[in-house]
């Protein structure tokens, strides 16, 4: 049982595009919602993260948007570059805390320049 | 700061053979987990330690045994090993009940003929 579905499985936008990526959840007891962002050769590192007291969260270009009554949550990318390219992973996990997080699939991003 | 660190990075066995995955962190974190990423299947969870002394199951356990050295090395061992665990390993790390992320080494990339 998948507990964190996430879509699309590979996007590619030009160089200065928005790239979203969604997430849905089926855990009403999940509270912490971070993504992860991965690049070739490495392991993942967190990039943002939210939790469902709040809508939104952004930092920088990463803009984590949440609506806690759909159980969805998205990773908008502004001004997205080449450097962007790369595996992107959201997670979710209950009890407030990292432990054992419930992966998404993951969503290959390339940006052509 | 090394982090987290795997060893070895890269290493081929034959069908039935073992071989045993070492991971330590520097960060001084109670927690630390074993995942495999496999091609449009995300990260998941074999096993974990939340705190040196205990080890749990994760999503995919079987074949796999794991030992919590101590509070810095956490192993994964392949007793017999099998095609099906042709896949790149990851060992992470966190602190203990709290939003803090988890720390991924940069993984072991395992193939078995």
């Amino acid at each position: 049982q998948q507990q964190v579905k996430q879509s699309p499985q590979s996007l590619i936008v030009q160089k200065g595009g928005i790239s979203i990526i969604n997430c849905a959840y089926e855990n009403t007891a999940f509270d912490y919602f971070p993504w992860y962002q991965q690049f070739p050769g490495k392991g993942p590192a967190l990039l943002i993260a939210i939790r469902p007291d709040v809508s939104e969260k952004k930092e920088g270009r990463f803009t984590i948007s949440f609506n806690k009554s759909a159980k969805q949550f998205s990773l908008h990318i502004m001004d997205s570059q080449p450097g962007d390219s790369a595996t992107y992973f959201c997670a979710a996990t209950a009890q407030g805390g990292s432990e054992k997080l419930v992966f998404g699939k993951g969503m290959k991003l390339t940006v052509n320049p | 700061n090394a982090g987290v660190t795997q060893t070895p990075k890269f290493q081929v066995l034959k069908t039935g053979q073992s071989m045993t995955l070492q991971c330590a962190q520097d960060m001084n974190h109670n927690s630390m987990y074993w995942y495999r990423q496999d091609p449009g299947m995300g990260l998941r969870l074999i096993y974990y330690s939340a705190s040196e002394g205990t080890t749990d199951k994760g999503e995919v356990p079987n074949g796999y045994n794991v030992s919590r050295l101590n509070k810095r090395e956490f192993s994964l061992r392949l007793e017999s090993a099998a095609p099906s665990q042709t896949s790149v390993y990851f060992c992470a790390s966190s602190v203990m009940n709290s939003n803090q992320p988890q720390h991924f080494g940069d993984g072991t990339r395992l193939s078995i003929l």
